[in-house]
């Protein structure tokens, strides 16, 4: 598609259940990011994935976050028994390579955990 | 403090009027970045400036970077309603750092009022 595209754009769950973001690159982008941003905040780094490389997640706040890139192309950002401070903006980038010419971001995830 | 810090927090000007905003960060950085973000959803890339730059236009952007000082301004002139939005410097790090990974600060709210 012509930009980064990402599903659900709100997801409202219950405490304790699981989620899965969803996120589309723009074709021919090799590089994928996910950023969380809480209520008045910047952005926190999550996870990072690059072609065939080992994903960097050392942006992953706890065990209950994992993400997956299948076939380089769409990836699905899952969170476990979700919590209230799971709450936040989840927002998914794509960009041609590692360097950062600047990234192409999604319009994002609202998730609200009650 | 954060890498990539903005201020001021809010900036309320009129149409016509100058807006100018300001970044500082702390480690040395490969490049610095500028991004707007609307009503708190997807980001969008404005501006790159490289380290070995001090000055970068962009219609009506200006960019400057003073590495000595680990600061960088964003200057908007003749602003806008529609320029209202957030806007959010982000760096990578230096060598020895994962130079895809950018850190955002908080941002600058700016307002511009008709």
């Amino acid at each position: 598609g012509a930009g980064v595209s990402q599903s659900p754009s709100n997801k409202v769950t219950e405490k304790g259940k699981d989620v899965e973001l969803r996120c589309d690159p723009i074709s021919g982008h090799t590089a994928l990011y996910w950023y969380r941003q809480s209520l008045g905040q910047g952005l926190e780094f999550l996870i990072y994935f690059q072609g065939n490389s080992a994903p960097d997640k050392s942006g992953l706040p706890s065990d209950r976050f994992s993400a997956e890139r299948t076939g380089g192309s769409v990836s699905t950002l899952t969170i476990q028994r979700t919590q209230q401070e799971d709450s936040a903006v989840y927002l998914c980038a794509s960009s041609l390579g590692s360097w950062p010419g600047g990234y192409t971001f999604g319009s994002g995830t609202r998730l609200t955990v009650v | 403090s954060q890498q990539g810090e903005e201020d001021p927090q809010a900036l309320s000007i009129q149409e016509g009027e100058n807006a100018t905003m300001n970044c500082s960060y702390k480690t040395s950085i490969n490049n610095l970045q500028w991004y707007r973000q609307n009503s708190g959803r997807g980001l969008v890339h404005l501006i790159l400036i490289r380290s070995n730059e001090r000055e970068k236009h962009s219609g009506r952007l200006r960019v400057t970077l003073d590495t000595s000082k680990k600061s960088s301004s964003l200057l908007i002139t003749a602003s806008r309603a529609a320029d209202t939005a957030s806007y959010f410097c982000a760096t990578d790090q230096g060598s020895g750092g994962s130079n895809y990974k950018l850190t955002f600060g908080k941002g600058t709210l700016l307002t511009v009022n008709p």
